[in-house]
């Protein structure tokens, strides 16, 4: 069975502070595909990152960054000197490679950035 | 165009009230989807439109009706609702039809729909 951790209900950082928003998953497949999505208040999802099983190399962008670690299960989200507008629910999602597949969202971490 | 629209943006039905909810892409994708999301929840899968045909039903109630009358747009008709079915209603569409693998789906904003 395929499982997604989000361990974080909900976080308040004050503007500028770092926050890392953890993930984690459980599957069997050899293939598979981790995404982030950040959900506005407005309602949309917006797709932020994919990664599939056979790349571990990190990524940075602007001022996101996710590490992933396979060796742990661990797909975690980094956002440095956050802002405001980075208030939104997140959502860790995973995805096997085989037809019929739908995604399997982690249970969403609230972040609230404070002024 | 690389945007999923979703009309009405907030709906208010009676139980006994038919309505529609209406989804439209133009990036030329070839599966649609239907999600439901209730508060503090992440989505649930409804439906799957692949090449304008239902390809996935996840056991939803016959009051839910969805209906692709093309490649561009999906509707999902809502006849005899409850209250526990007040959620916000999303649209996706991705470029593939095949549902695994890793290709991004394109969300719309939703429908937020309360049944009183």
């Amino acid at each position: 069975a395929q499982k997604v951790t989000q361990a974080q209900t909900e976080i308040s950082v004050v503007e500028k502070e770092d926050v890392t928003l953890d993930c984690v998953y459980e599957t069997r497949d050899t293939t598979y595909y981790l995404f982030w999505y950040k959900q506005p208040p407005s309602g949309e999802l917006v797709f932020l990152i994919r990664r599939n099983s056979f790349d571990e190399q990190n990524e940075i962008s602007g001022r996101y960054s996710w590490n992933f670690q396979k060796s742990t299960s661990s797909f975690n989200f980094t956002i440095t000197a956050s802002q405001v507008v980075d208030s939104a629910v997140y959502f860790c999602a995973l995805r096997g490679f085989n037809y019929g597949q739908n995604f399997v969202f982690g249970p969403g971490t609230r972040l609230s950035v404070l002024p | 165009d690389t945007e999923v629209t979703q009309t009405p943006k907030h709906l208010v039905m009676g139980m006994t009230n038919k309505k529609s909810l209406k989804c439209e892409q133009h990036m030329g994708h070839r599966a649609m989807y239907w999600y439901k999301q209730k508060a503090k929840k992440p989505p649930e899968l409804m439906f799957v439109y692949s090449y304008e045909k239902l390809s996935i039903n996840e056991s939803v109630p016959s009051r839910f009706s969805p209906e692709c009358p093309n490649s561009s747009l999906l509707n999902l008709h809502l006849h005899a609702l409850q209250p526990e079915d007040s959620a916000l209603y999303l649209c996706a569409s991705s470029q593939r039809s095949r549902m695994g693998g890793g290709y991004g789906y394109t969300f719309g904003s939703g429908t937020r729909l309360t049944v009183v």
